[in-house]
């Protein structure tokens, strides 16, 4: 089993839909969890951190379950600037115990 | 964005022969990394740094060796490049060790 999984996807919506991203992740002592966007052929960049009480930024809101071991992005009224690739980050606690997702393909269409 | 390049941007090789990248950061971050990035897979750590000569290996450090001489440059040597180092390498920062990683733009290398 990966440490951190995510469903690659891809994940096709219409312009305004909202859609629901979900990770788990395999070791109940990590720490901190983040949701980092790539575009391609770039380098991944922070999308948001994600806090036990969860967070919103905008349209993206982000939760972490640690009963369940899964965290959360939701999007909401989709843009076409949202297509990119999310990765699911968890740190278990130092930044060489970083385990990347291998991320989910969103595409926006008009 | 934080200030971090990586040279050189692309690069193609051929098997058999050492290839350097270089990793360069205007932020005086203490943590320092290299990682690949392949198809399938999610970016998969190489190498660390938590300090000039302070290095340690990541999941995938067989075939790869590093060194950082100065707190701003953080060199990633391929001793004898094969096909299956062809890859997209990035180069992230950190002030702290579990804090947010910041990345360089890739570098993609060719192993022929």
């Amino acid at each position: 089993r990966k440490e951190v999984e995510q469903d690659p996807g891809p994940f096709n919506v219409p312009e305004g839909a909202t859609v629901a991203f979900n990770c788990t992740y395999s070791n109940s002592a990590s720490q901190s969890f983040f949701w980092y966007r790539q575009d391609c052929r770039k380098e991944p960049k922070l999308l948001m951190s994600v806090y036990s009480s969860g967070n919103e930024d905008g349209r993206f809101t982000a939760q972490l379950n640690r009963a369940s071991q899964y965290i959360s992005l939701l999007i909401r009224d989709s843009k076409l600037s949202d297509s990119a690739t999310y990765l699911c980050v968890v740190n278990m606690g130092g930044g060489f115990k970083t385990i990347f997702g291998a991320g989910t393909r969103l595409f926006v269409k008009a | 964005d934080a200030g971090i390049t990586q040279s050189p941007r692309h690069k193609v090789t051929e098997t058999g022969t050492p290839v350097t990248l270089r990793c360069h950061q205007t932020e005086n971050h203490r943590y320092m990394y290299w990682y690949r990035q392949d198809p399938g897979h999610g970016l998969r750590l190489i190498h660390y740094s938590y300090g000039v000569k302070d290095t340690d290996k990541g999941e995938v450090s067989d075939g790869y060796s590093v060194s950082r001489s100065k707190t701003e440059d953080f060199l990633l040597t391929l001793e004898s490049a094969t096909s299956s180092q062809t890859s997209v390498y990035f180069c992230a920062i950190s002030p702290f060790s579990s804090e947010t990683q910041y990345f360089g733009p890739g570098t993609r290398l060719l192993v022929l």
